[in-house]
């Protein structure tokens, strides 16, 4: 298996603009997550789905933010309109049966200017 | 509501020492416990997990990890240090129940020097 797949590995973008960034868990991986990492806050949880269905996303930091998970197979993660504050590096993981291990894509590196 | 604290955002040692990397949960419920290793540039790696069985668990690269609920610590080690073991390391804890998530601590950065 490929493992968890990401894209794109960076983007630069103006702020004001939207970013997409978009998630392929692992085939037959029925959980997935959103994590963003900081120097400042470390790993946070975003949000994450069980069975494409969103079951927490009290992580989310704003209403800028927003996941979307319309099959098992995808997953994407929409910040509009970004800020200079929302750069970081954003991962997506995916767990075969929930409340086990994730296992994490290589990650987004987001800079906002 | 679970939570890891990681003592020591940062631990240096000679090559061919001791490892130890602390961490320590808090839980209402037992928990499952789990240690990743992150690289420059890369994602988050699994090292080690405790799934309320051994309570000494082995992992990849010569790391291993006791559970020790009296404690409520959950520390790593490994034997002898290799300039490869250089990483960002971190703790993290989730709930032994469907519709969890894990939460890290906030990592502790082992530099090895030679």
């Amino acid at each position: 298996d490929a493992g968890v797949i990401q894209s794109p590995r960076h983007e630069v973008t103006e702020m004001g603009q939207e970013v997409t960034l978009r998630c392929k868990p692992i085939s037959g991986h029925n959980s997935l997550f959103w994590y963003r990492q900081t120097m400042m806050r470390g790993l946070e949880l975003l949000i994450y789905f069980n069975n494409n269905v969103p079951i927490d996303d009290s992580g989310m930091p704003e209403d800028r933010f927003s996941a979307k998970m319309p099959n098992a197979s995808f997953s994407t993660l929409k910040i509009q309109p970004s800020e200079p504050r929302d750069s970081a590096v954003y991962f997506c993981a995916s767990s075969p049966v929930s409340g086990t291990e994730a296992f994490f894509g290589q990650g987004t590196r987001l800079t906002v200017v | 509501a679970q939570s890891v604290t990681q003592l020591g955002s940062h631990v240096s040692v000679s090559e061919g020492a001791l490892v130890l990397l602390r961490c320590n949960y808090s839980s209402s419920v037992p928990p499952y416990l789990f240690w990743y290793v992150q690289y420059p540039n890369q994602g988050l790696q699994l090292l080690l997990k405790y799934t309320s069985a051994a309570t000494l668990v082995k992992g990849i690269n010569g790391f291993e990890a006791e559970f020790k609920k009296s404690e409520t610590s959950f520390h790593l080690t490994k034997p002898s240090a290799h300039m490869s073991d250089a990483a960002e390391y971190f703790c993290a804890v989730i709930h032994n129940q469907a519709g969890t998530a894990l939460i890290f601590g906030k990592g502790t950065t082992l530099s090895v020097s030679s």
